[in-house]
């Protein structure tokens, strides 16, 4: 089975700062993509970035950025400059063969 | 564009009640999905369909229905609610394979059932 594992239920950084979310992944499979989504309160799901597992460059877009370690499984999201506007629930996901896997979430607080 | 629509945005079943959850999108997407997300979790797949004509199950299927006689249209239908399918349903659609292309999310419907 695949999983997802997100290990912080919340975090907390300081404005202009810079915060990292943990995400590791179980799978067998060989071909696989990875992504990070944004719910904010207004529950709407928003990519963030998408990792293609046959990468070895880790993606990056705009400030956020992430850290692909393939044989760790690790997926971790790194948020720079942050902004009062990035507070929101942060999902990782896992997708192979037509199907998705989430993870359960972390909460981020902004504090100005 | 208006995106991914779901219908309705709230409901309230009574245990053994069905219904049937719209989702529409305008953007001429081949692959639609279905999730649940349940209180403090993430998303779980339910269904989801490559093409017209063609479903198949995800994650968590049981309970529900679906079908795609039209590229635009994925109804999601729940026969004999249960309490356990309390949850927000979020309807997603994209043009290819989830993984190499965007998915694009509903605003989601917010079920419960008593």
């Amino acid at each position: 089975a695949q999983t997802v594992t997100q290990s912080q239920p919340e975090m907390s950084v300081q404005e202009a700062e810079t915060v990292t979310l943990s995400c590791t992944y179980d799978t067998s499979e060989s071909d696989y993509y990875l992504f990070w989504y944004k719910q904010p309160p207004s529950r709407q799901m928003i990519l963030v970035i998408r990792q293609e597992a046959y990468k070895q460059q880790n993606a990056t877009e705009n400030r956020f950025s992430v850290n692909f370690q393939k044989a760790a499984k690790s997926f971790s999201l790194k948020i720079s400059d942050s902004q009062l506007g990035d507070a929101a629930m942060y999902f990782c996901a896992y997708y192979t063969g037509n199907q998705f896997y989430f993870g359960t979430g972390t909460s981020l607080t902004v504090i100005p | 564009n208006a995106g991914v629509t779901q219908t309705p945005k709230f409901r309230i079943l009574k245990i053994g009640q069905s219904m049937t959850l719209q989702c529409t999108q305008d953007m001429n997407h081949n692959y639609m999905y279905w999730y649940r997300q349940d209180p403090g979790m993430g998303l779980k797949l339910i269904y989801y369909s490559v093409g017209a004509g063609i479903t198949d199950k995800g994650e968590v299927p049981n309970g529900y229905n679906v079908s795609r006689s039209t590229t635009e249209d994925f109804p999601l239908r729940l026969e004999l609610a249960a309490p356990s399918q309390t949850s927000v349903y979020f309807c997603a659609s994209s043009y290819s394979k989830g993984g190499t292309d965007t998915q694009y999310f509903g605003p989601g419907t917010r079920l419960t059932v008593l």
